[in-house]
């Protein structure tokens, strides 16, 4: 069964810094990766998708994340991270396989930007 | 501009009392889903429908009905039934269940519910 592991649950950067949150899947075949974000009491807004072509997506609000095969891996990332990023972080798999596919969602990683 | 509407933001019900959250969306979408929030756990799907007239249960729907009579409106109903219903619910949709992997979903808001 397709599954997905964000291994780390809190993280705090500083203004400024760079950033990578990590997502890890597990799908046998080449799945379709997606980064949402939450920010506090509010719905997710998606970031970035892959599902084919080239492994390093651009996504809104600077953000990116790469696709590595080998690794199982599609972390994010930003060179320069702002104040406003803080929010809770979410990787999603979805599985193409017929009539009831689903999105499967990480447990979420949350940011903290430090001034 | 299209999206999903999601009401009240805030709810307060009393323990064993049913409560019903509305979701409403103009996205012209075919599927619409139900997750529960809590933290620390992600999102765990509570029911999802595929088109009117029709929805299935998800990992977590013990506890909870859905109805689809209209293509815009999936309404959530927590009843009694449910052991721990204090939780932030989420709406989705997206423009068919086997194009969900395609396009991801769009989200509402959410309703946090608090039962006392």
């Amino acid at each position: 069964a397709q599954s997905v592991t964000q291994p780390d649950i809190h993280i705090t950067v500083s203004e400024g810094a760079s950033l990578e949150l990590r997502c890890n899947y597990s799908y046998g075949a080449t799945p379709y990766l997606f980064w949402y974000v939450q920010s506090p009491g509010q719905g997710l807004q998606l970031l970035l998708k892959y599902f084919s072509g080239d492994t390093l997506v651009q996504g809104i609000k600077g953000f990116e994340a790469e696709f590595k095969r080998s690794q199982s891996s599609f972390n994010l990332r930003k060179p320069s991270v702002h104040w406003s990023d803080a929010a809770e972080y979410f990787c999603a798999v979805g599985a193409d396989g017929g009539a009831t596919n689903k999105l499967i969602f990480g447990t979420g990683t949350l940011l903290a930007v430090q001034p | 501009d299209g999206g999903i509407t999601q009401s009240p933001k805030y709810l307060f019900r009393k323990e064993g009392q049913n409560v019903t959250l509305s979701c409403e969306q103009n996205l012209n979408h075919d599927a619409m889903y139900w997750y529960r929030q809590d933290p620390g756990q992600g999102l765990r799907l509570i029911y999802y429908s595929q088109i009117v007239n029709d929805f299935q249960k998800g990992d977590i729907a013990e506890g909870y009905s859905v109805s689809r009579e209209k293509k815009e409106s999936f309404p959530l109903t927590v009843t009694s039934a449910q052991k721990n219903p204090t939780a932030f619910y989420l709406c989705a949709s997206s423009i068919a269940v086997y194009r969900a992997v395609n396009y991801g979903y769009t989200f509402g808001s959410g309703t946090r519910l608090t039962v006392v």
